[in-house]
C-alpha cells in the first residue's frame, strides 16, 4: 500500500529563515501531490498541488514545493518564514481521479518571534 | 460553489454513550467522502470513505461506523463511546474524475469522558 513520510515531527524557526519540510511517498506510478495547511484552531486548507508539468509548483502565502520523480519527493519550501506560518503542515498523495488520499503524520512548524 | 458541512464543532460525550456526527456536500453531485480523525501527534488518519450511497471503505477497524444515506450526507457513529475514541474528526470530500484534490469540513472535537 502506498505510504507518506515526511521527515520531521516539530520544527522550530525564527522569523526570516528558510524553511524545507521534506515529504516522501512509496508508489512508483503516477501520482497527485499536495501540501495541506492548518493554522491553530482553523480547517485544513490546500497550499499548493502538483498533478503534471513544471515540477516545481508555486502556492500561496510564498511557499513553493519541488516534484522529484527519482527521489519519490515532494518537499516544502519557503525562503523566509513569518510568525504567522506557525501551523502544521500534511503533505499528500492520491494516484489520481477518484482514488483516496493517503496523508503523511504532519509537521507542525513553530516561528519564533 | 461547492461547501462542505459538518457539526456539531465540539462535543463532549460520556464513556459507553452513542455518537452521531453528520457531514453534508453542497454543490456537487457524487463526490467521494471521507471521515478522518487527527489524534494528537499523530496526523491524520483516514477511518472510512466512500464513493457512493451505500459504499463504504473502512481502513482502520474499531468502534465506529459509517453511512451514506445520501448521495452528499456522511455520517459517522458509534454504539457505545471509548475513552480512546477522543480527538478531532474531519470530513473532507473530493469530487473523483475531475477534481481530485480534497475539501474538508471545520472539523468536531470530540472529548469522551
Amino acid at each position: 500500500a502506498q505510504s507518506v513520510s515526511q521527515h520531521n515531527h516539530h520544527v522550530i524557526l525564527s522569523e526570516a529563515a528558510s524553511l524545507e519540510l521534506g515529504c516522501n511517498y512509496s508508489y512508483g506510478g503516477t501520482v497527485n501531490l499536495f501540501w495541506y495547511v492548518q493554522y491553530p484552531g482553523q480547517h485544513l486548507q490546500l497550499l499548493l498541488k502538483y498533478f503534471s508539468g513544471d515540477p516545481l509548483v508555486k502556492g500561496i502565502k510564498g511557499f513553493e514545493a519541488e516534484f522529484i520523480k527519482s527521489k519519490f519527493s515532494f518537499n516544502l519550501r519557503k525562503p523566509s518564514v513569518q510568525w504567522s506560518d506557525t501551523a502544521e503542515y500534511f503533505c499528500a498523495v492520491t494516484l489520481g481521479y477518484g482514488q483516496n488520499f493517503v496523508f503523511g503524520p504532519g509537521t507542525r512548524l513553530s516561528v519564533l518571534p | 460553489s461547492q461547501t462542505i458541512h459538518q457539526w456539531p464543532a465540539t462535543l463532549v460525550q460520556p464513556v459507553g454513550s452513542p455518537l452521531s456526527l453528520e457531514c453534508t456536500v453542497e454543490g456537487t453531485s457524487n463526490p467521494n467522502l471521507y471521515w478522518y480523525r487527527q489524534a494528537a501527534g499523530r496526523g491524520l488518519q483516514l477511518l472510512f470513505y466512500s464513493v457512493g450511497i451505500g459504499q463504504i471503505s473502512s481502513e482502520v477497524p474499531q468502534n465506529l461506523s459509517a453511512s451514506r444515506p445520501q448521495d452528499r450526507q456522511f455520517i459517522l457513529s458509534s454504539k457505545k463511546l471509548l475513552l480512546s475514541d477522543s480527538g478531532f474528526y474531519l470530513c473532507a470530500w473530493d469530487g473523483g474524475q475531475g477534481a481530485p484534490e480534497a475539501f474538508f469540513g471545520q472539523g468536531t472535537r470530540l472529548t469522551v469522558v
